[in-house]
């Protein structure tokens, strides 16, 4: 079965800074990556995603990136606010409507103001 | 956007009763839910993908007789944790996912439930 795995576990950075998240894959079938962020006690919500088709999508101040070939993938979140701070999660699925979605461990990210 | 509720939000029950797990896609039909466990400063590992009408599929590792879902309709699934004991503790979780529109189609994550066995 797919293997995601994810780095750092946490990471602190200062406001205003960029933020780096990275995650591999093991399934070269896989072909769509989203992205979570999950505040403590709540849900993850979808923050972005990314199919296998495109090698970068951007959103504001986030944008994340895809090596096929490599198979790994990663978070950019630029201009750091302490709202950014949560646990991210990638995630990794071969994308039909009943496939499962395999998450990576998680980053707990921290913005010092 | 899409809603899923969870109910209940929070449960204490003693060890060795059977507690249910409600999940529901309040504006839109579900043709999969799936079921996640969470423990404290953990991913979310996924129990078993559940497709209306049919059987769950289960994730290995992961005791179908003792984790019991249902889906009987497009709008709701349930996780029933049978004889619980206190390792079951933990925060369930589910997600559903839109049944029309497409193959990456986003999941949506229901609220969570707290589950505490004493």
């Amino acid at each position: 079965g797919e293997n995601v795995e994810q780095h750092p576990s946490t990471l602190s950075v200062q406001e205003g800074d960029s933020a780096v998240i990275k995650c591999t894959y093991s399934d070269s079938a896989s072909n769509y990556f989203p992205w979570y962020k999950q505040e403590l006690g709540k849900r993850p919500q979808l923050i972005i995603d990314i199919r296998s088709n495109v090698g970068e999508k951007k959103d504001q101040r986030i944008a994340v990136t895809l090596n096929k070939t490599a198979k790994h993938f990663s978070l950019h979140i630029t201009e750091t606010q302490p709202e950014d701070s949560a646990v991210y999660f990638c995630a990794a699925s071969k994308g039909g409507g009943y496939q499962k979605v395999t998450f990576g461990t998680g980053t707990k990210l921290q913005v010092i103001p | 956007g899409a809603v899923v509720s969870q109910h209940p939000s929070r449960v204490i029950c003693k060890s060795g009763t059977s507690v249910k797990i409600e999940c529901r896609s309040l504006d839109f039909q579900a043709t999969t839910m799936f079921w996640y466990r969470q423990f404290p400063k953990q991913s979310l590992m996924l129990m078993a993908t559940s497709n209306e009408g049919s059987k769950a599929t289960y994730e290995q590792g992961v005791e179908k007789d003792k984790f019991l879902i249902n889906h009987a309709s497009l709008t709701l699934s349930t996780l029933t944790v049978t004889s619980a004991h206190p390792e079951d503790s933990s925060f369930y979780i589910c997600s559903a996912r839109d049944g029309s529109g497409g193959s990456y189609n986003e999941q949506f994550f229901g609220p969570g439930t707290r589950l505490t066995v004493l």
